[in-house]
């Protein structure tokens, strides 16, 4: 079975600075995928980030970034430069095979002015 | 624009009533899928569609059930065997179930009184 597993019910960051969201999952497939999500208060779901197994190379999305380590099973999110808009509940998800998206219970990010 | 729509926003249920939530995409994806969320508990997969007239359960089917009669199309009914109903619902819809990121609709949160 495919599990995601983030273990920081909240965290919060000073606006400008940097915070790392994380995220560890299990699966027995080799060819899978992992996204990071963010609900805003409007509850609508956003895709910030999404990462290949296959590729070594972390993915980037402007001030988002992931630190895959997959022997590790580790998929972080850090965000840089954080600002009062990325306030948010953010999930971490996991597709494999033929299993639909699965969720970790997410993260509450709170960002300070 | 492309994209999903989920109807109602807000339900309101009288316990021992059925209740249909609505989900159409016009994405021209071939995949669609429920998520129930609790406070704390992530989303949770009911079920899901990756062609038209063929769904399966997800982890939490019971109480639930769902048509895919067009392509464009996944109502979920909540009936009255479903014993704690109240809950945000998301449709989601991708290219495909293998490996791709899902889209997901504006919610519907559902209230029983």
């Amino acid at each position: 079975a495919q599990t995601v597993t983030q273990s920081q019910p909240e965290m919060s960051v000073q606006e400008a600075e940097t915070v790392t969201l994380s995220c560890t999952y299990d699966t027995s497939e080799s060819d899978y995928y992992l996204f990071w999500y963010k609900q805003p208060p409007s509850r609508q779901m956003i895709l910030v980030i999404r990462q290949e197994a296959y590729k070594q190379q972390n993915a980037t999305e402007n001030r988002f970034s992931v630190n895959f380590q997959k022997a590790a099973k580790s998929f972080s999110l850090k965000i840089s430069d954080s600002q009062l808009g990325d306030a948010a509940m953010y999930f971490c998800a996991l597709i494999s095979g033929n299993t639909p998206l699965v969720f970790g219970k997410g993260t509450r990010l709170s960002v300070i002015a | 624009d492309g994209g999903i729509t989920q109807s109602p926003k807000y339900l309101f249920r009288k316990e021992g009533q059925n209740v249909t939530l609505s989900c159409e995409q016009n994405l021209n994806h071939d995949a669609m899928y429920w998520y129930r969320q609790d406070p704390g508990q992530g989303l949770r997969l009911i079920y899901y569609s990756q062609i038209v007239n063929d769904f399966q359960k997800g982890d939490i089917a019971e109480g639930y059930s769902v048509s895919r009669e067009k392509k464009e199309s996944f109502p979920l009914t909540v009936t009255s065997a479903q014993k704690n109903p109240t809950a945000f619902y998301l449709c989601a819809s991708s290219i495909s179930q293998r490996n791709t990121e899902a889209f997901f609709g504006q919610g519907t949160r559902l209230t029983v009184v």
